[in-house]
Parts: structure tokens; sequence; C-alpha cells
């Protein structure tokens, strides 16, 4: 059966601190791996892993994948409040773009 | 573990056409949500539903859309008159809790992709 876990399910750290959230996957027809952060309603896209080895990266925000080992990890350096979120890795398998949603890590940053 | 379901997996239809795509949640939540993303663009968020009626719906969500919970398991949106435009991936989702300013954990379905012609 295809599964994404993320670890932690939740993160409270202060703010400047640095955060490394995990998200491992076994899918059978993998196509690529997708970072969300959902605040209030939907989701709003940051990443999407498709190769190993190559970090992708966004202001404080980076983010790489390991076919071999079968995760992936989300990085966000100094963070700040409003970095406060549930983020979400989903990948995305088969034809028809379906995604397999890992429940989310809730991140807390406190000033 | 528990999980949402959505069907079908995909659903090809002729534009005019009513379509109704099913989700079941996890069992002991009470909280629903339908959201959108049309290819290559952002998730957007459609409805949410609780207690037998829609708590908050955006403005995507006109009189051609409509939710129902017909049994104590499915949660159903309806397109009425499907448009070119709906053609899109439609994900369900469930939680436990409910917070006014967002936080709480949502668990999503693996999606419908919709196909207007």
């Amino acid at each position: 059966e295809d599964k994404v876990v993320q670890s932690p399910l939740s993160l409270v750290v202060h703010e400047g601190d640095t955060v490394t959230l995990n998200c491992s996957y076994e899918v059978t027809n993998f196509r690529s791996l997708l970072w969300y952060k959902q605040e209030k309603k939907a989701p709003t896209f940051l990443f999407m892993l498709t190769s190993s080895g190559i970090e992708k990266k966004s202001g404080r925000l980076s983010s790489i994948l390991d076919k071999k080992e079968l995760f992936s990890i989300l990085n966000i350096t100094a963070t700040q409040t409003g970095d406060s979120a549930i983020y979400l890795c989903a990948v995305e398998e088969g034809s028809n773009y379906q995604l397999i949603w890992g429940a989310g890590t809730k991140l807390i940053i406190k000033p | 573990e528990p999980e949402v379901t959505q069907t079908p997996s995909h659903q090809v239809t002729q534009m005019g056409q009513e379509v109704i795509l099913r989700c079941v949640p996890i069992s002991n939540h009470l909280y629903f949500y339908w959201y959108r993303q049309i290819l290559g663009q952002k998730v957007e968020f459609l409805v949410s539903f609780y207690n037998n009626e829609i708590s908050e719906k955006s403005e995507i969500f006109d009189d051609q859309f409509s939710v129902e919970r017909p049994d104590g398991s499915n949660f159903t949106l309806k397109i009425r008159s499907t448009k070119l435009e709906d053609s899109a991936m439609y994900f369900c989702a469930s939680s436990e809790i409910y917070l006014a300013g967002g936080g709480e954990t949502q668990y999503f379905g693996p999606g419908t992709r919709l196909l207007v012609l």
C-alpha cells in the first residue's frame, strides 16, 4: 500500500532556529515529491522534487530528495514566526496525477 | 492507518454534464473540505462542511457546485453543469477539529482528476 510518512508530527522552536522536516515514502509509481505550506486554507506550493541529490532552494527554505532511501527533507533556516504552519509532503504517483499525502508536520515558531 | 479515499481517480465528461465526485473521510472526523488544483496552478479552497452544512465557501464555489453528506461515510461534491474550466484535480480533506484561524491537521485524499471536454 502506498504511503507517505512525515516526522515529526509537531515541532516547537524559537525564532532564529533551524528546523529539518522529514518525509519518507513508499509509492509504487513515483513521479515527484511535493512540499506545501498550509496556514489557513489551501496549501501553498513550495517545491517539486523529481531527481535525487539536487537541492532546491527558495530563500531560507531548501529541500532535497533521496530516491534510493525514499525520503526528502525540508530545511528552514533562521526561522521566523511567519514560518508557523503545517508543512505537507505529497508524492505524485501514476498517470493520473494523484497525490499520496503525508499527515503533515505542525511547526510552531515562538518569538 | 486511516486514510481519506476518493473515487473515481479520474473522470472525463462532456461540457454541460453533471458530475459527482465522492470522498470517504476518516471515520471519526467531523470537518470536511474540498479543494481544487487546475493543472500548473495553485491549490484553491472551495468549501468546508460541518454538521451537515457548509461552514465556509470561496467565491469559486458558486451555484453550480453543491456538497452533501448523503450517508454516514460519503462526502460528495456535485458540479451541476460542467464547464471546460472545471477541469482540475479535486482534493477532499477531513479533520478531527476545526480552528477558526487555521492550523488544524487536515488529511488529504489522493484526488480525482476531472477532464471536461
